[in-house]
């Protein structure tokens, strides 16, 4: 089956530890995405790549990090700057510049205590 | 800059009944646009989408959506609500050659029985 997968599906973390959430999709697209979503808010966007090992700050990128160094993944650090961490995380991918929608996949819960 | 409104932040509907979900964007030239819907702690499914061509365009579970340029809308319609259908909708937005998706802050759907 091909998909987008994030795990965990729960995390729980104390403040001030850095953490990093997986994502991986073998759909062999070239563009993936990361986006955070609080209640009221909508999505929105912190970082995404277009191309291995490059990668864009989306509208939220301080406190996070990336990096992109296979096609097939693209982890999300949160980091102990990040002031209000808590929220829940989707990952999403699209085949390219040509391509119009994103796929989503299932995202994960942080919380950090 | 482009963006996207959804009023109505929480809508009731009577089962069987229409279902009406409102989006308006704001942008220079004639956007993508799509809707997307997200069950609890799940990631987001495309229901549809508008790119070229036909402006009334169908999508998955009996939903469709219009994209009328004069009043830069593209709302969201089922005409018999089911209790499957109770989930968060978004809609957004996408400009020809930009990466980016830019959302809604979503509209929460109650079906009642």
């Amino acid at each position: 089956d091909g998909g987008i997968t994030q795990s965990p599906k729960y995390l729980f973390r104390k403040e001030g530890q850095n953490v990093t959430l997986s994502c991986e999709q073998n759909l062999n697209h070239d563009a993936m995405y990361w986006y955070r979503q609080d209640p009221g808010q909508g999505l929105r966007l912190i970082y995404y790549s277009q191309i291995v090992n490059d990668f864009q700050k989306g509208d939220i990128a301080e406190g996070y990090s990336v990096s992109r160094e296979k096609k097939e993944s693209f982890p999300l650090t949160v980091t102990s700057a990040q002031k209000n961490p808590t929220a829940f995380y989707l990952c999403a991918s699209s085949p390219g510049t040509r391509s119009y929608e994103q796929y989503f996949g299932p995202g994960t819960r942080l919380t950090v205590t | 800059a482009q963006s996207v409104t959804q009023l109505g932040s929480h809508v009731s509907v009577s089962e069987g009944a229409l279902v009406l979900l409102r989006c308006n964007y704001s942008s220079s030239v004639p956007p993508y646009l799509f809707w997307y819907v997200q069950y609890p702690n799940q990631g987001l499914q495309l229901l549809l989408k508008y790119t070229t061509g036909a402006t009334l365009v169908k999508g998955i579970n009996g939903f469709e959506a219009e994209f009328k340029k004069s009043e830069t809308s593209f709302h969201l319609t089922k005409p018999s609500a089911h209790m499957s259908d109770a989930a968060e909708y978004f809609c957004a937005v996408r400009l020809f050659g930009n990466e980016k998706l830019t959302f809604g802050t979503g509209t929460r759907l109650t079906i009642i029985p």
